[in-house]
């Protein structure tokens, strides 16, 4: 069975660039989290769908990111311009989410490794 | 400020050794969750506890919610070397439709 697909698994580019990060979740998953990891600060959520819709976008460090979801199969989360300091691997998982509250797995892709020179 | 204080940060232990790593926070959750992360892979859920007091056990790792479900412990007997990787606590608050908070993880390193 495939798990969540996550392209390209590492992107090197320059201060400036633009960077778009593809994720295709687990088919049949109705929930889908962006994350950001870094040995700094762990991982952190930056943003998460719901059936498609944006839920919680409050963990997107700043304008320069965005994310969109246009179907149940795909969504991006885009940098634009990168800087240095967006280094870090990200993450895209899926889940199916049930009522609120209930304990859901997220199921995580193997990761984009993002390095911005 | 880490809504979840995961402790020892780091943990090199040997072959046939106990550890126990804790998972601390000052909120109350509706569920909890243990992953583990291998290097270069996304982390992969272990076990999820929901109930005070829980205890759950896989092979050789034993999970253990606090009472108040606010805390919990993952507790390895008799560690192997295939046992390395990141150890990530997570946790869900009441009515956040499914979202995770992660503690900032536990390096192990099992050394044969």
């Amino acid at each position: 069975d495939a798990g969540v697909i996550q392209s390209p698994r590492h992107e090197v580019t320059e201060m400036g660039q633009e960077v778009t990060l593809r994720c295709k979740p687990i088919s049949g998953h109705n929930s889908l989290f962006w994350y950001r990891q870094t040995m700094m600060r762990g991982l952190e959520l930056l943003i998460y769908f719901n059936n498609n819709v944006p839920i919680d976008d409050s963990g997107m460090p700043e304008d320069r990111f965005s994310a969109k979801m246009p179907n149940a199969s795909f969504s991006t989360l885009k940098i634009q311009p990168s800087e240095p300091r967006d280094s870090a691997v990200y993450f895209c998982a899926s889940s199916l989410a049930g009522t609120s509250g209930s304990s859901n797995e997220q199921f995580f892709g193997p990761g984009t490794r993002l390095t911005v020179l | 400020t880490q809504l979840l204080e995961q402790s020892p940060q780091f943990l090199s232990i040997q072959e046939g050794e106990n550890l126990t790593v804790y998972c601390n926070s000052s909120s109350v959750f509706s569920s909890l969750q243990w992953y583990r992360q291998e290097p270069g892979e996304g982390p992969v859920l272990l076990v999820t506890v929901v109930t005070g007091g829980e205890v759950k056990k896989l092979k050789r790792l034993t999970f253990q919610f606090g009472d108040a479900r606010k805390d919990s412990s993952l507790h390895i007997t008799a560690a192997q070397p295939g046992d390395t990787g990141l150890y990530l606590c997570a946790a869900i608050h009441y009515n956040q439709g499914g979202k995770l908070i992660f503690g900032q993880g536990t390096e192990l390193s099992v050394k044969p």
